[in-house]
């Protein structure tokens, strides 16, 4: 168990629809990071927030976005949903502080698999 | 950009046999690089990591050096079991724009079979 939470495990929605997924991080770590796993594209690195901010973005979609609450929890919302969207989206969680030395190990969450019929 | 290049699977071994996946990189800096292994149904969990060039990472009999001059970072086990089926991905990070952004960039995988 990472101690990374992931909710919910399973989603079937279908086209046009809007989800939010929810991830809680390992208590103490300040950074969140979401990354999409599909067949054809891989494990792609979607955005991440470090204490309530967003940090860096990757190959996330417009009709994505994500947000990072006083708590440390995100969440990622996914609208306009398309069959492609179909996918296992992951969460992750590390340290990240302002003073690491940049090599902070990620821990994965279970992953919420999306169904877009 | 940064990019991963491992091995393309599935690759199956029988009980006791050494493992090999190959993994090269694409980065502009000097990266970390991370073993992952994902079993079925599950998330993905950190097998081992080096952080600097020459750095050999060692978890549950699994090995990786870091090779600057031939940019590579291969996973090796000297004898694998059932117990390892699993898909294995090769990952870099690197510091991106600001401080904490250490995101992970990842190989396609590499499927695991033993067979007793």
């Amino acid at each position: 168990d990472s101690g990374v939470t992931q909710t919910p495990k399973h989603l079937i929605t279908a086209t046009g629809q809007r989800v939010t997924l929810r991830c809680s991080p390992r208590s103490g770590d300040l950074s969140v990071y979401w990354y999409q796993q599909s067949l054809d594209q891989g494990l792609q690195f979607l955005i991440q927030y470090y204490n309530g901010e967003e940090r860096a973005k990757g190959n996330i979609l417009e009709r994505f976005s994500a947000q990072q609450f006083p708590d440390l929890h995100s969440e990622l919302n996914l609208s306009s949903l398309e069959l492609g969207d179909s996918a296992l989206y992951f969460c992750a969680s590390s340290v990240a502080t302002f003073h690491s030395s940049g090599r902070n190990e990620q821990f994965f969450g279970p992953g919420t698999r999306l169904t877009v019929l | 950009g940064n990019s991963v290049t491992q091995m393309e699977g599935p690759v199956t071994l029988s009980e006791e046999a050494f493992l090999t996946i190959n993994c090269t990189y694409t980065a502009t800096g000097y990266p970390s690089l991370f073993w992952y292994v994902q079993y079925p149904g599950e998330g993905l969990q950190l097998l081992l990591k080096a952080t600097k060039a020459d750095d050999k990472g060692s978890n549950k009999g699994f090995e990786a050096t870091y090779r600057k001059e031939t940019t590579s970072f291969h996973l090796e086990k000297g004898s694998v079991q059932v117990s390892d089926s699993a898909v294995y991905f090769c990952a870099l990070s690197e510091g991106g724009s600001g401080a904490g952004s250490y995101q992970l960039t990842f190989g396609k995988g590499t499927k695991l079979s033993v067979i007793p």
